[in-house]
């Protein structure tokens, strides 16, 4: 089955540095990649996903690579905020209806 | 779009007594439904998942059990709570429909064995 493996595992930065954050899969059948924003206590939701046909997508302050080569995405995140301060994951599916895998999450800390 | 409903929202139970956790899902029908586990804040731990009414697979061993006797219905259940159950359980759909593959979660129950 799927293993996604992400780092760091807490990352703290000044707010409006960047913030960027790294994953691998391991099944080459993996064609979708959603990332997770979970606020203390609350659900995950998700802030962006990519396709493995495009390499690239940004929105607004967030935006996410993939090589799929490599097999391996990441998020990256500008000017962040305190707000931007939860627990992030990342995941891989094969799309449709398949499982989800999720990675072990990064929790990111913004210093105002 | 889907929507999941999770009941009770926080709970806490004594070692040794029983757990049933709800989870209810609109807005689809037949959908896979997940329950995952959340320990100390972090990582997101699937334990049950189910294509269909009576279809249940078990990810992990454990003092857990899952049911589904209706199609929108999920079941998380437990003869007798350990310490170790305490958690955050989510229960999780896909999100088909919304222009995502992903999942939808439910808003959780933290749940505290003492």
């Amino acid at each position: 089955g799927e293993n996604v493996e992400q780092h760091p595992s807490t990352l703290s930065v000044q707010e409006g540095d960047s913030a960027v954050i790294k994953c691998t899969y391991s099944d080459s059948a993996s064609n979708y990649f959603p990332w997770y924003k979970q606020e203390l206590g609350k659900r995950p939701q998700l802030i962006i996903d990519i396709r493995s046909n495009v390499g690239e997508k940004k929105d607004q302050r967030i935006a996410v690579t993939l090589n799929k080569t490599a097999k391996h995405f990441s998020l990256h995140i500008t000017e962040t905020q305190p707000e931007d301060s939860a627990v992030y994951f990342c995941a891989a599916s094969e799309g449709g209806y398949q499982k989800v895998t999720f990675g072990i999450g990064t929790k990111l800390q913004v210093i105002p | 779009s889907q929507t999941i409903h999770q009941w009770p929202a926080t709970l806490v139970q004594p070692v040794g007594s029983p757990l049933s956790l709800e989870c209810t899902v609109e807005g689809t029908s037949n959908p896979n439904l997940y329950w995952y586990r959340q320990a100390a804040g972090r990582g997101l731990q699937l334990l049950f998942y189910s294509v269909g009414i009576g279809q249940i697979s078990s990810e992990v061993p454990q003092n857990l059990s899952a049911s589904r006797p209706q199609d929108r219905q999920f079941i998380l259940s437990s003869k007798k709570l350990l310490l170790s159950d305490s958690g955050f359980y989510l229960c999780a759909c896909p999100a088909r429909g919304q222009g995502e593959d992903g999942y939808t979660f439910g808003s959780g129950t933290r749940l505290t064995v003492v």
